[in-house]
């Protein structure tokens, strides 16, 4: 299983810090999305960065990826009250483009105001 | 442009009845998916329809759980008969390329007593 893997599993900063999340996953990909979901709602997609990307930028949030490591990261900068949600990487497996998109446990980000 | 829509949002049904959810996805998008979230957790794929086709049901129980995409359009989730362990939200998304940006709409909560 390509599966995510999100570290830490919760977080919690104060309003104005960085927030930094992790993926890990375990087989080779052809794309890597984030995902943010309000508590009770559906999900909401924040960025997509392709296999031979290393590096994507949208507006406060920075999306990197090591393809040697099978890790991807997530930084949330100066971050806000709303930014607290749950937050998803999901993976496809190369082979299997577009197919099967598998979504990791999630980090629990809280902001504190 | 109207989102994912899905009904109901909240089904209360106790064990071994039967229940069915319903999604409409956005206009012309041709992927489909059902996931299934437990709390706490994250989406798990159950289904993935290309148009009317189905790409990938591996991971549905298919001894209690059926799914079509008649039209290529909107789409039905059935579980029959439900366990306690069905208790979830079931999430459908849709995205316009096979291996694009999902959209999700609000999901149904289901809680089986």
């Amino acid at each position: 299983s390509q599966q995510g893997e999100e570290d830490p599993q919760a977080l919690s900063i104060q309003e104005g810090e960085n927030a930094t999340m992790n993926c890990s996953y375990k087989t080779s990909i052809n794309n890597l999305q984030w995902y943010r979901q309000n508590s009770g709602r559906g999900l909401v997609h924040l960025i997509l960065i392709r296999s031979n990307e290393r590096e994507k930028h949208s507006g406060r949030l920075r999306v990197t990826l090591d393809t040697s490591k099978k890790s991807s990261s997530l930084l949330i900068t100066a971050s806000r009250a709303a930014d607290t949600a749950s937050y998803f990487c999901a993976t496809d497996g190369a082979g299997n483009y577009g197919q099967n998109f598998v979504f990791g446990p999630g980090t629990r980000l809280s902001v504190l105001p | 442009e109207a989102g994912v829509a899905q009904s109901p949002r909240y089904k209360i049904i106790e064990k071994r009845q039967s229940v069915a959810f319903w999604c409409n996805p956005i206009s012309g998008h041709a992927t489909l998916y059902w996931y299934q979230q437990i709390l706490g957790q994250g989406p798990k794929l159950l289904i993935q329809f290309q148009n009317n086709g189905v790409v990938d049901d591996s991971q549905l129980p298919k001894d209690r759980f059926s799914a079509e995409r008649l039209k290529g359009v909107d789409s039905t989730l059935k579980i029959q008969p439900a366990k306690l362990e069905d208790s979830a939200v079931y999430l459908c998304a849709s995205s316009f390329l096979m291996a694009g940006e999902l959209f999700f709409g609000e999901g149904s909560r289901l809680t089986v007593l």
